[in-house]
């Protein structure tokens, strides 16, 4: 098994710039989280879907954020327009509908916005 | 509110000698428990969990965590550090029920540096 992938490990964008992060995850897992991790804020729940719906979409941090799962085997994040507060890794996970199920992370994109 | 505190930012260690790392909770009800730990430039990697039974729960690379329920804590343990257990790591509770089935609330990480 691959493992969760995320694309691309690093992404280096001026603002206002589109940005989109790829994520794949673990074939088989039905829940997928986003997730942002910063020194000031640790890790940040974005967003999370089951079975390609959005669930919980209250970690978004305003409208600049949308994601999107169009199918079981792909999501996107997408920042429009970026600004630099955006800098970030953020995190692709993913785990199966068992309840105590642990989470499958992939290596995280870093994100900075100059 | 759901939460996870993990007071120590940092914690230092002899190679060799025993660590712990601490985890306090306040969800609700019977939560499902997990520890993770994060490598430089690294995505955050699945070490133990704790459902129900027996307190002491092992996991990988000679972890150990111990479930306190009057307490309401689940500290990380490793009897002997190593150099290479250097890493971040994080706590993590997930309700069993309930309308935010799946969501995962994180403590803020523990830098763990082991120096030989």
């Amino acid at each position: 098994d691959a493992g969760v992938i995320q694309s691309p490990r690093h992404e280096v964008t001026e603002m206002g710039q589109e940005v989109t992060l790829r994520c794949k995850p673990i074939s088989g897992h039905d829940y997928l989280f986003w997730y942002r991790q910063t020194m000031m804020r640790g890790l940040e729940l974005l967003i999370y879907f089951n079975n390609n719906v959005p669930i919980d979409d209250s970690g978004m941090p305003e409208d600049r954020f949308s994601a999107k799962m169009p199918n079981a085997s792909f999501s996107t994040l997408k920042i429009q327009p970026s600004e630099p507060r955006d800098s970030a890794v953020y995190f692709c996970a993913s785990s199966d509908s068992v309840e105590n199920s642990p989470l499958h992370f992939g290596n995280g994109t870093r994100l900075t916005v100059t | 509110a759901q939460s996870v505190a993990q007071p120590e930012d940092q914690v230092n260690v002899a190679e060799g000698n025993p660590l712990t790392v601490k985890c306090t909770y306040s969800v609700s009800g019977n939560p499902y428990l997990f520890w993770y730990v994060q490598y430089p430039n690294r995505g955050l990697q699945f070490l133990l969990k704790y459902i129900t039974g027996d307190n002491l729960v092992k996991g990988s690379y000679g972890f150990e965590a111990e479930f306190n329920k009057s307490q309401t804590s689940f500290h990380l343990k490793k009897p002997s550090a190593l150099v290479s257990d250097s890493a971040l790591y994080f706590c993590a509770v997930r309700r069993p029920r309930g309308s935010t089935l799946g969501r995962l609330y994180f403590g803020r990480g523990t830098q763990l540096t082991v120096w030989p």
